[in-house]
């Protein structure tokens, strides 16, 4: 069990470019989530895949943002277009089970995305 | 309102305190309820969950939840500097599987 891991750690990018991110779960989840935390705030949910099925993306994502996983193991999130607004750190999460049935988050290091 | 509140702090304490962090919450339907500690520029790391009114005891933590009052709360025994972190709150409600966190209290444990 070598933890989730997230690449790259650190991205600068210029306004408007497109940025890629990428997430290896632990090997054994079938549940892989992705957040977003600015500093002072909590994770902000943006969406979740059971194995490769995409099931819930937020209201709050704009069409900026795709996300995939597209053999229910790695996945990737896509910002096209950045904005300086969405400087922030992206986290992905994995866990074995349902969040309602108690499984918790083990989430990776996460990237930090600065637009500039 | 907010899903999840919680005070930014910070809660200062002196080592050896019980620190005492405190979340409300506004969804009825929330099932399970989390505690992820979270180091300045680090992620989140889960401390403990629970789901069922009333204690849950694990180490030096203590979690407690009130569904009546929509209440989570969560106590740290003897208090370290290293407990010194940000405690998120977070909750999971019937009809999904997302953690929807609060912002988060600053916990300063000075020596």
């Amino acid at each position: 069990d070598t933890g989730v891991s997230q690449n790259p750690r650190h991205k600068i990018t210029k306004r408007g470019q497109n940025v890629t991110f990428r997430c290896d779960p632990i090997s054994e989840h079938n549940r892989l989530y992705w957040y977003r935390q600015t500093l002072g705030q909590g994770p902000e949910f943006l969406t979740y895949f059971q194995n490769e099925a995409q099931l819930e993306k937020s209201r709050l994502l704009s069409d900026r943002f795709s996300a995939e996983r597209p053999k229910g193991s790695f996945s990737t999130l896509e910002i096209q277009r950045t904005e300086q607004g969405d400087s922030a750190m992206y986290l992905c999460a994995s866990s074995a089970g349902p969040g309602g049935a108690g499984y918790g988050y083990t989430f990776g290091s996460g990237t930090r995305l600065t637009v500039v | 309102q907010k899903e999840v509140e919680q005070n930014s702090g910070p809660l200062s304490v002196p080592e050896g305190a019980i620190a005492s962090l405190n979340c409300t919450y506004s969804d009825r339907g929330s099932q399970s309820f989390f505690w992820y500690r979270q180091y300045s520029g680090k992620s989140p790391e889960l401390i403990m969950f629970i789901y069922s009114n009333g204690d849950k005891e694990d180490g030096r933590f203590t979690a407690q939840l009130n569904k009546a009052s929509q209440y989570v709360s969560l106590l740290i025994r003897d208090s370290q500097p290293s407990d010194s972190a940000t405690y998120l709150c977070a909750f999971v409600s019937y009809n999904t599987d997302k953690l929807i966190f609060g912002t988060g209290t600053r916990l300063q444990v000075f020596p």
